[in-house]
C-alpha cells in the first residue's frame, strides 16, 4: 500500500446509525486533515492533527468525533448524522515543516445520509 | 476570514490553446501556494507549488505568484483534453493552515 488510503469508499447511512472512516498514510508524514467537499462548496477543513495532538476544530458539529491513535492513522466517527452532512470526506497528510510541506489526499469516502 | 477566491468557470478553451486559471488570496501573511487537479468523482492532486515572487515552470505547467497583488495564476500550454478537470487554488499561511479555492473547472474541447 501506498500513499493515502480511505475506507469505505462509499457509505450510506441513516440518520440514527453510528460509522466510522478511517484513513490511513504510508508516507511518513506526521499531520493528518479532515476535509469536507460539498457540490458547489470550496474544500472544508474540519480537522488537524499534527504529531497525534489536534491542532484544528473548525466549529465541527459534535456529532463528528475524529481520533487519531497514532501518526499514520485517522479515523471520524460519525453519529446522528443530517442529510446535508451527505457529501465526500477526504483525508490528507502533510509533512510538518513550517508552510513548505504540500497535502497529499485520499481517495475520499463518498458518504450518503438518508 | 482568510478567503481564496477563484472564478467557477467553465473556462473553455480549444485544444493546443493556452489555458490560464487566476487565483486572488486575502491574507498577506500567506506563504506558499499550491494548484491541485481534481478530476470529477476523484481526490485533489497536486500539481505544483509556489513559494517565491515570480514564474516557475515545470512541463506544461507555469505557475506565476505577485504577493504585493496577493495573486496567483496557472498557465497550462499545448492543452490537452485529458487536462479537463476542476483547478483548486489552495494557499498556506504557516503551519497546517491550508485554505482553498472553490475550484475553477477547465474544459478543453478537441
Amino acid at each position: 500500500e501506498t500513499g493515502v488510503t480511505q475506507t469505505p469508499r462509499h457509505l450510506v447511512m441513516g440518520m440514527t446509525n453510528k460509522k466510522s472512516l478511517k484513513c490511513e498514510q504510508h508516507l511518513g508524514h506526521n499531520a493528518m486533515y479532515w476535509y469536507k467537499q460539498s457540490a458547489k462548496k470550496p474544500l472544508e477543513l474540519m480537522f488537524v492533527y499534527s504529531l497525534e495532538e489536534r491542532v484544528e476544530n473548525n466549529s465541527v458539529p459534535s456529532r463528528f468525533s475524529p481520533e487519531c491513535p497514532n501518526s499514520s492513522h485517522l479515523f471520524l466517527h460519525l453519529h446522528t448524522l443530517q442529510p446535508e452532512d451527505s457529501a465526500l470526506y477526504l483525508c490528507a497528510s502533510s509533512q510538518v515543516l513550517g508552510h513548505t510541506g504540500e497535502l497529499f489526499f485520499g481517495e475520499g469516502s463518498r458518504l450518503t445520509v438518508l | 476570514q482568510k478567503e481564496v477566491e477563484q472564478n467557477s468557470g467553465p473556462l473553455s478553451v480549444p485544444e493546443g490553446a493556452i489555458a490560464s486559471l487566476n487565483c486572488t488570496y486575502s491574507d498577506r501573511g500567506s506563504q506558499s501556494f499550491f494548484w491541485y487537479r481534481q478530476y470529477s468523482g476523484k481526490s485533489p492532486e497536486l500539481i505544483m507549488f509556489i513559494y517565491s515572487n515570480g514564474d516557475k515552470e515545470d512541463g506544461r505547467f507555469t505557475a506565476q505568484l505577485n504577493k504585493a497583488s496577493q495573486y496567483v495564476s496557472l498557465l497550462i500550454r499545448d492543452s490537452q483534453p485529458s487536462d479537463s478537470a476542476t483547478y483548486l487554488c489552495a494557499v498556506n499561511g504557516g503551519g497546517q493552515n491550508f485554505v482553498f479555492g472553490p475550484g475553477t473547472r477547465l474544459s478543453v474541447l478537441p
